[in-house]
Parts: structure tokens; C-alpha cells; sequence
């Protein structure tokens, strides 16, 4: 089982629509990275969290620590959001020497 | 200019050759590495450095060695290069902080590596 699942893993919707991506990890975290690539591969981080809400424009970050979860909201979907989301966690172990560990990422489509 | 720099941006050889993909930063952080990504399996680590005299091993470092020529220089070699290797390589780097985990990533561009 891998240790940061995501979902969903494709995700089509039309612009202006409220966005919702999960991100569950079965491990400590020191931190939660969300992370956006664009279809020209790449990638950029999008927040850094370790405890509660972060917002920028018109995207938000959430993280739930006792139920090991995170949600990346997207308010008033635009078709230049298309891209994929990838969540990345640092674990614990080894005083967070372990790197980032990533989800598969959640492919989104915005129509016009 | 941008601050973590890739070269080559894409590479195609053949099984058995030496490559060696470079990573440069203007971004003065300490800590660099190196990832592959492949369809349907997310990014995984390959070797990290948290400055030019040490130097780690990450999820999947077999096949592959680095060298920290200097703190903005960081380059990620295939010595004998194999199919499963082809992927799409990414350089990252970050600023010290509590653990490596805790600073957000900046990455390169991308090379994208075909090995026939």
C-alpha cells in the first residue's frame, strides 16, 4: 500500500466549479506539500503545511494531523488550472532525512 | 534566468552508455536533489545532499551515482545507462531548515531521458 494516496486520479469538470483534491498518508509527517505540474512537466509548490488552512488566490490547503488527511480546494475553476496536483509528504523517521514522499497525482481537466 | 537549471532538457541514447545530467542554482540553498518520474508512479528520490561533503542515498539510488561539485551544482550520472532507467528526471533544491522535509522544494524544468 503506498504511504500518500490520492484521490481522485483524474478529475474533469467546467469552469467555475469548486474543486476538491484528497490526499491520505499512512505515516508521521513533519510536513504536507501540495504541487502543481503543468502540462510541460514542471512543477511548482503550491503550499507547505503542517497544521490547519492555508490560502493563496483562489486555492486553499487544508490538513486534518489526527485523521492523517489533506484536501486542496479550488474556488472558481479556471481552464488555466488544468495541470497536475501532486501531494508530497516528509515523514518523521530518520529526522525527516527520508525526503518527500509523493502521491501519484490527480490529473485535472477545467472545460471551458 | 531560471533558479534550478537542467541540462540536457531531453536526451535519447542507447543501453550501455554513460549520461550524466547536470542541475545548477542561483538560489544559494544548501540542500539538493535529485527524483525520477515515471507514469502512473509519482516521483521518487534518488540521492540527496544536504551540502558539498555529504552526500545520501534515497528510495531508488541503484544504477545511479551524484556529485556536489560545489553548493550550486549538483549532477545525477548513469553509468551504464538501461531501459527502465528512461524517465523524466527532476533536480530539486531547498533551504536548510528542521529537517529537509520542512522547507518547500523548488525544482528544475525536467530532463526527459529516453535510453533505447
Amino acid at each position: 500500500k503506498n504511504e500518500v494516496e490520492q484521490s481522485p486520479q483524474n478529475l474533469t469538470a467546467q469552469e467555475g466549479e469548486f474543486i476538491t483534491i484528497n490526499c491520505s498518508y499512512s505515516v508521521g509527517i513533519s510536513a504536507l506539500h501540495w504541487l502543481q505540474q503543468h502540462p510541460g512537466g514542471g512543477i511548482v509548490s503550491l503550499f507547505m503545511l503542517s497544521s490547519g488552512k492555508k490560502k493563496h488566490g483562489r486555492l486553499i490547503a487544508t490538513i486534518n494531523i489526527q485523521e492523517k488527511h489533506s484536501s486542496l480546494h479550488i474556488t472558481a475553476s479556471h481552464p488555466r488550472d488544468s495541470a497536475v496536483y501532486i501531494c508530497a509528504v516528509g515523514k518523521l523517521s530518520g529526522g525527516g532525512a527520508d525526503g518527500l514522499t509523493f502521491g501519484k497525482g490527480t490529473h485535472l481537466i477545467i472545460q471551458p | 534566468d531560471a533558479d534550478v537549471t537542467q541540462t540536457p532538457r531531453n536526451r535519447i541514447t542507447k543501453t550501455g552508455k554513460r549520461i550524466m545530467l547536470e542541475c545548477s542554482q542561483t538560489k544559494g540553498h544548501d540542500r539538493m536533489y535529485w527524483y525520477r518520474q515515471d507514469p502512473g508512479l509519482g516521483l521518487r528520490l534518488i540521492y540527496y545532499s544536504f551540502d558539498v561533503k555529504d552526500i545520501n542515498k534515497g528510495e531508488i539510488s541503484d544504477g545511479y551515482s551524484v556529485s556536489r561539485q560545489a553548493q550550486a551544482k549538483f549532477s545525477l550520472s548513469l553509468e551504464s545507462a538501461i531501459p527502465n532507467q528512461t524517465a523524466l528526471y527532476f533536480c530539486a533544491t531547498s533551504d536548510s531548515g528542521q529537517g529537509i522535509s520542512n522547507q518547500p522544494q523548488h525544482f528544475g524544468d525536467g530532463t526527459r531521458l529516453s535510453i533505447l
